[in-house]
């Protein structure tokens, strides 16, 4: 079974749409993870949450932790082509000992 | 169904030795991604490969090596180990023609220099 749940698998918008990734757990999350990968490159961090209910923001990318820690979403405002690419989370859960995990991955595709 | 199989699992070895960790991608995928974890950090990204050639090159030591065989395996080799290469190894494998699909993770290599 998958440790994080991503979803949607993939997205097709129109370039100036908003969309929404989530990553879901059923385990608290201790540090949670937002990397976007285009094919064939590493992954490049975006950002990172701890807090119960932390927000943040980079440009018109926006992040959230909800309060039991369990479920984060990733927020584009106004979608780019520049946006395009595979959105991962990735987190620590700490059950058995420190692993990280990561999500399956969302591709996102903006058609101008 | 299969999945990303890295091996070892665990792995103790001294100052100055040499290890090799293996990394068995999905069937049919064809690029192979390398990253470091150290504790407490978040992976860090070394290497990658797309049909046997290296496709990119992140933040890898000059002491480590890696390569993709024909079957698509991909192995890192690690030289003269330093206490500090103590971390996790993720090994991550996709497929160039279904990206779609997503990126699977293996459950990687916990790597102890002592």
């Amino acid at each position: 079974s998958q440790e994080l749940e991503q979803s949607p698998q993939s997205l097709i918008v129109q370039e100036g749409k908003n969309l929404t990734i989530n990553c879901t757990s059923s385990k608290t999350l201790y540090g949670l993870y937002w990397y976007k990968q285009k094919y064939g490159e590493g992954l490049i961090f975006l950002m990172m949450l701890q807090k119960g209910g932390e927000e943040k923001s980079h440009e018109k990318i926006t992040a959230k932790l909800d309060e039991k820690k369990q479920q984060s979403s990733l927020h584009i405002t106004a979608s780019q082509p520049s946006h395009a690419g595979i959105y991962l989370c990735g987190a620590d859960i700490r059950n058995t000992g420190n692993q990280f995990y990561f999500g399956t991955g969302t591709s996102l595709t903006v058609i101008p | 169904a299969a999945g990303v199989i890295q091996s070892p699992r665990h792995l103790i070895k001294e100052k100055r030795e040499t290890a090799t960790l293996k990394c068995y991608p999905i069937p049919r995928h064809d690029t192979v991604y390398w990253y470091q974890q150290g504790p407490g950090q978040d992976p860090q990204f070394l290497i990658s490969f797309y049909e046997k050639m290296q496709s990119d090159k992140g933040s890898i030591p000059d002491r480590f090596s890696a390569q993709q065989f024909s079957d698509y395996h991909s192995e890192l080799n690690m030289s003269s180990l330093e206490l500090g290469d103590s971390a996790l190894y993720f090994c991550a494998s996709s497929s160039y023609k279904s990206t779609r699909n997503g990126y699977t993770f293996g459950s990687g290599t916990r790597l102890t220099v002592v």
